[in-house]
């Protein structure tokens, strides 16, 4: 099965700042790779799919990038309300694994 | 509006059973693929199986593969998970999520919570 990992598995930026987080599939997986979002103590929300698509009403400072086996997302300008845990998925075939998560908090 | 209604949830022995139950509304549930995906307290996401909008298609993760079991009722919209042989490491609250064809998981429950204790 196909493994997929994520880094950092924490981070802690400025409002205003750059955010980036990656996500490794073990083996290619084109560019079916979704992020999603889950604040403390919500659901998870669906993000961005098909790698770079975003989902319907997410802030475009949201953008994700990436085929094969790197990806990338991105928040261009980091706001309070973006606090959450940020997890990538790949959807081609099951199992359709989650990657362990990336915390990220304001500091 | 789509809504997905995850109910069941409870505390159950080691070795106990128990059936989650997933109410879908305001979408055709018929063409939709449907998962569970499961959250230890504390930790990340767990998909847990999977099943095709006819039931033809079923997956599981190895590590519920032979104690638990998906089914759907297209004409009662309803999705379910009997979970057997339960153990303590399956302690987690359990979403179920639907699949959007070839896309990934748009619409989400709000979880039902699943303790395995003595």
């Amino acid at each position: 099965d196909i493994q997929m990992t994520q880094s950092p598995s924490s981070l802690s930026a400025s409002v205003g700042d750059r955010v980036t987080i990656t996500c490794r599939a073990s083996q290619g997986i084109s560019n079916y790779l979704a992020w999603y979002q889950q604040k403390p103590g919500k659901v998870p929300k669906l993000l961005i799919y098909a790698a770079s698509t975003l989902q319907s009403g997410v802030p475009s400072r949201f953008s994700g990038s990436g085929s094969g086996t790197d990806f990338t997302l991105t928040i261009s300008s980091l706001q309070p309300e973006d606090v959450a845990t940020y997890y990538c998925q790949k959807y081609n075939s099951a199992p359709f694994t989650f990657g362990p998560g990336t915390k990220v908090d304001i500091k | 509006e789509v809504q997905l209604v995850e109910s069941g949830g409870g505390l159950v022995k080691p070795g106990g059973s128990l059936r989650l139950s997933c109410a879908a509304s305001g979408f055709t549930f018929s063409s939709y693929s449907m998962n569970w995906v499961r959250q230890a307290p504390g930790k990340g996401l767990e998909w847990v199986s999977s099943i095709s909008s006819s039931s033809s298609y079923i997956y599981y993760a190895d590590s519920v593969k032979g104690r638990f079991t998906i089914s759907r009722d297209n004409a009662k919209n309803s999705l379910y998970l009997q979970m057997n042989s339960l153990r303590a490491e399956d302690t987690a609250v359990y979403y179920c999520a639907r699949k959007n064809g070839g896309n990934p998981f748009d619409y989400w429950g709000q979880g039902t919570l699943v303790t395995v204790s003595s």
